[in-house]
C-alpha cells in the first residue's frame, strides 16, 4: 500500500543552523513526490516536487530535496534557517490511478526556531 | 484567479445543523480536490472531480458528506447533520487536469469548521 512516513514530529533549530526533514515512501512505482509548507492559519504552499531527472530537486525559499530511490527517501534540506521558516512541513507522494492523481501525505513535521 | 480561494475561512456551527463550504479553483483548471484535515487524522483525501463529475468519492467519511461542482469550477461541500467529529480543517485543492503524472495541486487557504 502507498504511504508517506515523517519520523520526526517535533524538530527546533536554531536560527542560522542547517535544515534536514525527513521523508521515506512506500510506492509499487516510480514515485512522484512534493513537499509542501503550511504556516499557521494557512493553506498548503508547494515548496518543490520531482518528477524525474535530476535526483537533487531546488524549490522556493532555498529549500531543495534530494530523492533516493534505494533509501525510499525523499529528505528535505535548507543550509541556514530563517525565523520565518517555522511551519508545519509535509511530504506527500502522488498516487496516480483511475486516470488521476491522489496525494498521499505524511503526518507532517513542525519545524521551530530559536532565535 | 490568482489562487484558490476558499470560503468561510472560519465556520462555527452546533451539532445537528448543515454547512456548506465553498471552494474556487484556479481559472483554467478542470481538476478539484477536496481534503480535510483533523488532528489524530493528518491530511485525508475526500473526492476528486474532473469537471463537473466526481469519478472518486471513496474518501468521503459517511453519507452526510456530499459535494458538487457546477460550470466546471466552483465546488460545494455539504456536511449535513454536523457531529463533533466533523471538526476539522477542510482544504481545496486544484490542478490542471492533465493526463498523467505531472499534474501539480495547488491549495487554497481552508475552511475551519468547528462543530459545538
Amino acid at each position: 500500500a502507498q504511504s508517506v512516513t515523517q519520523p520526526d514530529i517535533h524538530i527546533t533549530v536554531s536560527e542560522g543552523a542547517s535544515l534536514e526533514l525527513r521523508c521515506n515512501y512506500s510506492y509499487g512505482a516510480t514515485p512522484y513526490l512534493f513537499w509542501y509548507v503550511q504556516s499557521p492559519g494557512q493553506g498548503l504552499q508547494l515548496l518543490l516536487k520531482y518528477f524525474s531527472g535530476d535526483t537533487l530537486v531546488q524549490g522556493i525559499k532555498g529549500f531543495e530535496a534530494e530523492f533516493k530511490r534505494s533509501q525510499s527517501s525523499f529528505n528535505l534540506r535548507k543550509p541556514s534557517v530563517h525565523w520565518s521558516d517555522a511551519a508545519e512541513y509535509f511530504c506527500a507522494v502522488d498516487f496516480f490511478s483511475g486516470g488521476y492523481n491522489k496525494l498521499i501525505f505524511g503526518a507532517g513535521t513542525r519545524l521551530a526556531v530559536h532565535p | 484567479g490568482a489562487g484558490v480561494s476558499q470560503s468561510p475561512s472560519n465556520k462555527v456551527t452546533e451539532k445537528g445543523k448543515d454547512v456548506e463550504l465553498r471552494c474556487d479553483p484556479i481559472s483554467g483548471h478542470t481538476a478539484l480536490y477536496w481534503y480535510r484535515q483533523s488532528l489524530g487524522q493528518g491530511l485525508e483525501f475526500l473526492i476528486y472531480f474532473q469537471g463537473n463529475s466526481a469519478p472518486d468519492k471513496s474518501g468521503l467519511p459517511s453519507d452526510r458528506f456530499s459535494a458538487e461542482r457546477t460550470g466546471g469550477s466552483v465546488s460545494t461541500l455539504t456536511i449535513q447533520r454536523t457531529q463533533q467529529e466533523d471538526s476539522a480543517v477542510y482544504l481545496c485543492a486544484s490542478s490542471r487536469g492533465t493526463s498523467g503524472y505531472t499534474d501539480t495541486q495547488y491549495f487554497g487557504p481552508g475552511t475551519r469548521l468547528t462543530v459545538l
